[in-house]
């Protein structure tokens, strides 16, 4: 499976936007990318996906780059409520799995 | 609401038990999976399913065994072969395997030891 790096932990102000990186420099043509965060002592809840175009929905932004090895999730205001774990995660066309690394930790402060 | 609901929220083992984690879905979907988390790590792919009577191992299936006799239950048995099974269970289910697909995740059942 490609791999994503991201970085362990990010500081971000309320009401500030974050830029939350990822890398996956070995995505292949048909990897799709996803996003997920999870609070504490809860599962995974999904925010965001995409392939080739940037991505919008109610809860964040997703910018992929041109070629397609690394891609951002924007939080165009972040909130307390934010504060999680997010994970990139690369997924394959066939869809059989979804390989977690450990994440980035944001931390939001007041 | 539409959703995933895992029990116990808490369950404690005592040596050479075998336990046995709820996972149930009302969201119509084919594909389920379990996970594995211990603290501070990402989650690990225990076994996942994409239709009834059907599973496949994932990551780390050594010491778990599931069955999938129902759409929409997908039981997870942590066995006495399983050495260290303190960790957070999480299960999951998405719409037929696809990449575009997201996967919806319960609330997780803790397993310690007694």
């Amino acid at each position: 499976d490609a791999k994503t790096t991201q970085p362990n932990s990010m500081e971000s102000n309320e009401e500030e936007p974050v830029h939350l990186p990822c890398n996956h420099s070995t995505i292949s043509g048909t990897d799709y990318i996803h996003w997920y965060r999870q609070l504490p002592s809860q599962g995974p809840e999904y925010v965001i996906h995409g392939l080739t175009s940037n991505v919008n929905n109610r809860m964040a932004s997703l910018a992929i780059a041109e070629d397609r090895k690394s891609s951002t999730l924007i939080l165009h205001r972040a909130t307390l409520r934010d504060a999680a774990v997010y994970y990139c995660i690369l997924r394959g066309a066939s869809g059989s799995r979804l390989t977690f690394g450990e994440g980035t930790q944001l931390t939001v402060n007041p | 609401d539409g959703g995933i609901t895992q029990s116990p929220k808490y369950l404690f083992r005592k040596e050479g038990q075998n336990v046995t984690l709820s996972c149930e879905q009302n969201l119509n979907h084919d594909a389920m999976y379990w996970y594995r988390q211990d603290p501070g790590q990402g989650l690990r792919l225990i076994y996942y399913s994409q239709i009834v009577n059907d599973f496949q191992k994932g990551d780390i299936a050594e010491g778990y065994s599931v069955s999938r006799e129902k759409k929409e239950s997908f039981p997870l048995t942590v066995t006495s072969a399983q050495k260290n099974p303190t960790a957070f269970y999480l299960c999951a289910s998405s719409a037929p395997l696809r990449g575009h697909q997201p996967q919806h995740f319960g609330d997780g059942t803790r397993l310690s030891i007694l």
